[in-house]
């Protein structure tokens, strides 16, 4: 079936340094989905993208989506304490609603 | 409502025993979708409403397991001879019309652990 796959699982970093993450689908998705979990907390959502290559930023986090639709990163400019959580990516594969996830990268940002 | 909410939002069972998760969606919401979430892991797709009935139950692990939305905005998950696997945080989340790219908006969780 199909498989998200998001690497790093893990990544420590000093406040100011970039961060990065990215996620791999075993099939071409539909559409890809990113969201952010702080601990203890809920999924929140926040972007989508659909098309081919497409980019989208929002403040100093930068969202692309491959060319062939496998995979997207989502990478952050300057990281902040606010940041810490566990990113998810989710891709849609077909004309159903049933999000895959990926197993999320988790955030830890030194002050 | 202002957002999606889930009762309760601990629940502590025995092994065997059944259990009942509610999920009140956001107002006017027709698509509705139950997720379980493991320690470390990413949100595994259950069952998807769409209004009244089960649009996809794909997710379902086992026949242990059912929701109903009998008026298209409350759910209630159902969890029969409950297990100790079972223990996980079950999230709930609502779209407006379960279009095919909208944004799904989640619950708070019900942390489920069976003893």
């Amino acid at each position: 079936g199909q498989q998200v796959m998001q690497i790093p699982q893990y990544q420590h970093v000093q406040e100011g340094e970039d961060f990065t993450t990215y996620c791999n689908s075993s099939t071409t998705l539909s559409n890809i989905q990113w969201y952010k979990q702080r601990p203890g907390g809920h999924p929140v959502f926040l972007i989508q993208l659909v098309k081919s290559g497409e980019v989208k930023k929002q403040k100093r986090l930068t969202f692309q989506f491959g060319e062939a639709k496998k995979n997207s990163s989502l990478h952050i400019t300057a990281t902040q304490t606010t940041d810490v959580g566990t990113y998810f990516c989710a891709g849609d594969a077909g004309n159903n609603r049933k999000l895959i996830w990926g197993l999320g990268t988790s955030l830890a940002v030194n002050p | 409502g202002a957002g999606v909410s889930q009762t309760p939002s601990n629940k502590v069972t025995e092994k065997g025993k059944y259990v009942e998760l509610r999920c009140d969606p956001i107002s006017g919401h027709t698509a509705l979708y139950w997720y379980r979430q493991s320690l470390g892991q990413g949100p595994e797709f259950l069952i998807y409403f769409q209004g009244t009935g089960a649009a996809d139950d794909s997710g379902l692990p086992n026949d242990r397991f059912f929701a109903v939305r009998p008026e298209g905005s409350v759910s209630t998950l159902k969890i029969q001879r409950t297990e100790r696997g079972d223990s996980a945080v079950y999230l709930c989340a609502s779209s407006l019309t379960g279009g095919r790219w909208e944004t799904q908006y989640f619950g708070p969780g019900t942390r489920l652990l069976v003893l």
